[in-house]
């Protein structure tokens, strides 16, 4: 069966400090792969996708990016970070028009 | 923007009840989805409606979706405690590489 990890759960970073936020697959291949952030009391925001290693869409632009540098791995990244990129973090793969999510990251900017 | 926009924001029901939400968006889809969100948690998937279907059940769910109103409601019957979440719907437009559209969702709570 598929699965999916996010680490870290939970995360408090200085504002202008690095992010990374990794994400896994397992029992898939060449999944269509997402990271969304879901700011308090408001809806899922898309940032990036990718469909293949190396491939890489952004949604909306801003000081995060994200790679992709194996098959099943998503990292999601910054070198400075901001107040406003406080929020919880969802990776997701896609199946049949389906998307799986991970538990999320919970992503404190002070 | 493609974006589903649930309603109601919130909901309060006492178990046992049945407890309907709506989605509205703007243009034309391909599938609407639902997701539920246990709080602190990721998504999971309920049930995918295709723009060709009308309505569609799984055990205690109900999705019915109407492409004239550009609009679909899901029904919890008999509800319980274990259904206090928060529901989203996703909109599939069908543009290019397959990407889904999230509305603020709708928090429903459930009293014993």
């Amino acid at each position: 069966s598929q699965t999916i990890h996010q680490w870290p759960a939970t995360l408090v970073q200085p504002v202008g400090s690095p992010l990374s936020l990794e994400c896994t697959v397992e029992g898939t291949s060449n999944p269509n792969l997402y990271w969304y952030r879901q700011a308090a009391g408001r809806g899922l925001q898309l940032l990036f996708y990718s469909v293949g290693i190396g491939q890489i869409s952004s949604e909306v632009p801003q000081n995060l990016s994200a790679s992709r540098p194996q098959d099943r791995q998503f990292i999601l990244s910054s070198k400075k970070l901001l107040l406003s990129d406080s929020g919880f973090y969802l990776c997701a793969w896609a199946r049949t028009g389906e998307l799986f999510f991970g538990e999320g990251s919970r992503l404190t900017v002070l | 923007s493609q974006q589903g926009e649930e309603d109601p924001q919130a909901l309060s029901i006492q178990e046992g009840e049945n407890a309907t939400m709506n989605c509205s968006y703007k243009t034309s889809i391909n599938n609407l989805q639902w997701y539920r969100q246990n709080s602190g948690r990721g998504l999971v998937h309920l049930i995918l409606i295709r723009s060709n279907e009308r309505e569609k059940h799984s055990g205690r769910l109900r999705v019915t979706l109407d492409t004239s109103k550009k609009s679909s409601s899901l029904l919890i019957t008999a509800s319980r405690a274990a259904d206090t979440a928060s529901y989203f719907c996703a909109v599939h437009s069908g543009a290019g590489s397959y990407q889904l559209t999230f509305g603020k969702g709708t928090k429903l709570s459930v009293i014993p």
